[in-house]
């Protein structure tokens, strides 16, 4: 059964800082992952959508990497600001389930507070 | 450009009432689907429709109900409310079968069963 884990589970950084969040998942068939936003009491916002076949997507200061066979993605945010204080969810949608569905499977976030 | 909405934003139920949650979408998405979100637990699929008609569960269905009449709607009913169907409840819609398309959410809505 696939997993998804989120590390760390809060994360609070000076403002400018560059940062890291990690995600990793249990089984390498998926179909892509994706990077969501989180505010208080606001529903997922996509930022980043990796295809399988593909390393890593860029947008803006965001950078998402992903290393299918160890399991592994990235989040990388660069120069920090405070506008960026959010949980970022990981999610994979899993190949065994098929195309035909919106079954992702989400890890429980990082709470991330930058700080100014 | 309203997206995806959800009704109501807010409900306090008694053990054993039904209601519906309400979620339309504007973009005219073949693709429909309800979460649920729980502390420590991520998000979990309840039911997706695939198109006007055509319904499927998910990851936790039991308890719950839906139907879509029109590609716009697709309300999730709750048949008899129990406090572990206390949550917060999404609303997703994408634009078709192509897991590469952009999966937008609504805003939530939050539910307590007491």
């Amino acid at each position: 059964k696939q997993e998804v884990t989120q590390i760390p589970a809060a994360l609070s950084v000076p403002e400018g800082e560059n940062l890291v969040l990690n995600c990793s998942f249990t089984d390498s068939a998926i179909y892509n992952l994706q990077w969501f936003r989180q505010d208080p009491g606001k529903g997922l916002t996509s930022l980043l959508l990796i295809q399988s076949s593909q390393r890593e997507q860029t947008s803006g200061r965001l950078n998402a990497s992903l290393d299918k066979s160890s399991g592994r993605s990235t989040l990388y945010i660069a120069a920090s600001q405070p506008g960026d204080s959010a949980t970022y969810l990981c999610a994979v949608h899993p190949r065994d389930y098929g195309g035909a569905t919106n079954k992702l499977i989400f890890g429980t976030g990082t709470l991330l507070a930058v700080q100014p | 450009n309203a997206g995806v909405t959800q009704t109501p934003k807010f409900q306090v139920l008694k053990t054993g009432q039904s209601m519906t949650l309400q979620c339309a979408q504007d973009m005219n998405h073949e693709y429909m689907s309800w979460y649920r979100q729980d502390p420590g637990m991520g998000l979990r699929l309840i039911h997706y429709s695939v198109g006007a008609g055509i319904t499927d569960q998910g990851e936790v269905p039991n308890g719950y109900n839906v139907s879509r009449s029109t590609t716009e709607d697709f309300p999730l009913r709750l048949l008899s409310a129990a406090p572990s169907q206390t949550s917060v409840y999404f609303c997703a819609s994408r634009r078709d079968r192509d897991s590469g398309n952009t999966i937008y959410f609504g805003e939530g809505s939050w539910l307590t069963v007491v």
